[in-house]
């Protein structure tokens, strides 16, 4: 799987919108963006994913941009309860439809809200 | 609904010592991860299971560690002689077969003094 990059940290404050971006240069044709996310001594949790085209749900939005090079995860209003470490991760949709289930997760970004 | 249960949440051992460690997945998902979390880290994949059987045990770090999920619903990760390297977050998902997301119990956290 390609490998992703995102800041190390970023700051944000109560009720504003969060972007948080995500570099994928070496992505291909047929990895899709996936985004979870990890609160404070809790396991991950899945916020959203897509492919192509931008997506929305009830957590948050994910921007891609046309030549799926990079991406970004919009949280509209930020909580003190979205403070948390958020993973972009790659994953091959062929070789996930086999046995390869590894996801490669790294560092993520670590979010702040201040209230 | 109940999500995925991680038991014990903490465990204490000391060096040389056999853990186990259990895992109880989403009813009705089929497929299960076993993943560690160092301090400052991401999760490092372990072991999936598809069903019974161990699909890809590849991270496994070495022949110390060992899962089973016996009747294709609760797993066990068993660790033996333990080290003080291990330590660290156990964490523990589910699936539907093919389907995302995975989700995730809150962990064991293992520390081996």
């Amino acid at each position: 799987d390609a490998k992703t990059t995102q800041p190390n940290s970023m700051e944000s404050n109560e009720e504003e919108p969060v972007h948080l971006p995500c570099n994928h240069s070496t992505i291909s044709g047929t990895d899709y963006i996936h985004w979870y996310r990890q609160l404070p001594s809790q396991g991950p949790e899945y916020v959203i994913h897509g492919l192509t085209s931008n997506v929305n749900n009830r957590m948050a939005s994910l921007a891609i941009a046309e030549d799926r090079k990079s991406s970004t995860l919009i949280l509209h209003r930020a909580t003190l309860r979205d403070a948390a470490v958020y993973y972009c991760i790659l994953r091959d949709v062929w070789l996930y439809a086999g046995n390869n289930r590894k996801l490669i997760w790294g560092l993520g970004t670590s979010l702040a809200v201040n209230p | 609904g109940a999500g995925v249960s991680q038991t014990p949440s903490n465990k204490v051992t000391e060096k040389g010592k056999y853990v186990e460690l259990r895992c109880d997945p989403i009813s009705g998902h089929t497929a299960l991860y076993w993943y560690r979390q160092s301090l400052g880290q991401g999760p490092e994949f372990l072991i999936y299971f598809q069903g019974t059987g161990a699909a890809d045990d590849s991270g496994l770090p070495n022949d110390r560690f060992f899962a089973v999920r016996p009747e294709g619903s609760v797993s066990t990760l068993k660790i033996q002689r333990t080290e003080r390297g291990d330590s660290a977050v156990y964490l523990c998902a589910s699936s539907q077969e093919g389907d995302e997301p995975l989700h995730f119990g809150n962990g064991t956290r293992l520390t081996v003094t």
